[in-house]
């Protein structure tokens, strides 16, 4: 699989909007870019997926580089509740294999009030 | 429906007892994931399920692991002889078809304690 490359960790000011990198340069043609989301005590929640072009959805915006080598995930106001771990996965979606994911270690991202 | 709900949330366990555990996926989803994350980790592979059909195992998934689907529903995770290498977190997913549009739906997990 290909992979990922995040920072550690991140912090941000509750309300204000949060831009989370990943960086993903052996990115092949069928790979999608999905983001899930682990709250503390939690398993992974879905957030968001692309391919190419740049996808909004009530959570977040993806935004995705022309080259596709690097992504950003775009929280527009953090909240206290979107202090969570953020993996940032490549999935060949072409249709072969099991569609497992295949977690990094991720961003942990702290809101401060 | 209440999502993917798993059972026990926590189990302290001595080693070399044997384990089981439980996954209730939502009702309509054909495929079921496990995964197992230690600290300060992301979430590792171990098996899926498509129906009743085992159809992938990761090469984590040793001869003490078995995992279950019986009828195509809810899923057991089974770990005999339990070592302390194997505390961790025991996740579940499950979704419908193969690429979901809302990605897949993770249980909350159950932690796994072996002393």
């Amino acid at each position: 699989d290909a992979k990922t490359t995040q920072p550690n960790s991140m912090e941000s000011n509750e309300e204000e909007p949060v831009h989370l990198p990943c960086n993903h340069s052996t990115i092949s043609g069928t790979d999608y870019i999905h983001w899930y989301r682990q709250l503390p005590s939690q398993g992974p929640e879905y957030v968001i997926h692309g391919l190419t072009s740049n996808v909004n959805n009530r959570m977040a915006s993806l935004a995705i580089a022309e080259d596709r080598k690097s992504s950003t995930l775009i929280l527009h106001r953090a909240t206290l509740r979107d202090a969570a771990v953020y993996y940032c996965i490549l999935r060949d979606d072409s249709g072969a294999g099991s569609y497992q994911l295949t977690f990094g270690k991720g961003t942990k991202l702290s809101v401060i009030p | 429906d209440t999502g993917v709900s798993q059972d026990p949330r926590h189990k302290i366990t001595k080693r070399g007892q044997n384990v089981t555990f439980r996954c209730d996926p939502i009702s309509e989803h054909n495929r079921l994931y496990w995964y197992r994350q230690t600290l300060g980790q992301g979430p590792e592979f171990l098996t899926y399920f498509q129906n009743e059909a085992q159809l992938e195992k990761s090469r984590l998934l040793s001869d003490r692991f078995s995992a279950e689907r019986p009828k195509g529903s809810f899923s057991t995770l089974e770990i005999q002889r339990t070592e302390q290498g194997d505390s961790a977190m025991y996740l579940c997913a499950s979704s419908l078809g193969q690429i979901p549009a809302e990605g897949y739906t993770f249980g909350s997990g159950t932690r796994l304690t072996v002393v």
